[in-house]
């Protein structure tokens, strides 16, 4: 298995804000990693794939960078329809672990 | 419109059984795995399994091996989940989510509405 482990768990920000969320695998997994945004009641849905690639729909001010172990989520101008739940996962291998999340709240 | 559509929420007894579905629709359901995942309340996703198009082996998560059964029936575009022994800890949200097959860097980009199981005596 290859846990990946976001940072920071929780924060507090503003709109307008540029945020960076940060997941780490515990070995390399190229690409294989995607981001995941959840609001409450509603089911998960794709931001990022690739790493780096800008799922069909997404608003461009989300990028997603990295490669190997280290990977970057960063939302410049944070809007109010940003605040939530944020999940990285790799599908490089089985099991396709997530991370623990990272809740972007109103400051 | 592409859709996964899930069966209605369950409520039941620890020790017992319960089988999920996930009906696809709007897309052509050979081209993509499904996968499982679940969502205690309050708490993170949880990857259970996934099952590949055709003849494709289930794979699971080594924590519910033995427990649970991922099948797909091609004829229906359905994808089913079977979870047994539930225990409270088995209350949770559970989620389908399709990925193309023939494209690895593609993630899960279409989700099913969720599933409430609900273990209770």
């Amino acid at each position: 298995a290859i846990p990946m482990t976001q940072s920071p768990s929780s924060f507090f920000a503003s709109t307008g804000d540029r945020v960076t969320i940060t997941c780490r695998a515990s070995q390399d997994i190229s690409t294989y990693l995607a981001w995941y945004q959840q609001k409450p009641g509603e089911a998960p849905k794709l931001l990022i794939y690739a790493a780096s690639i800008l799922q069909s729909g997404v608003p461009s001010r989300f990028s997603g960078s990295g490669s190997g172990t280290d990977f970057t989520l960063t939302i410049t101008f944070l809007q109010s329809e940003d605040f939530a739940t944020y999940y990285c996962q790799q599908y490089y291998s089985y099991p396709r672990m997530f991370g623990q999340g990272t809740k972007v709240e109103v400051k | 419109q592409v859709q996964l559509v899930q069966s209605g929420a369950e409520v039941k007894k620890p020790g017992s059984s319960v089988k999920v579905s996930c009906k696809a629709s709007g897309d052509t359901f050979k081209n993509y795995d499904i996968s499982w995942v679940r969502q205690a309340p309050g708490q993170g996703l949880e990857w259970m399994a996934e099952i590949i198009p055709i003849f494709g082996t289930p794979k699971y998560a080594q924590k519910f091996q033995g427990r649970v059964t991922v099948t797909r029936d091609e004829s229906t575009s359905t994808s089913y989940m079977e979870l047994s022994g539930l225990t409270f800890e088995d209350t949770a949200m559970y989620y389908c989510a399709r990925r193309r097959s023939s494209a690895p860097r593609f993630a899960f980009d279409v989700w099913g509405q969720g599933t409430m199981v609900t273990v209770s005596s």
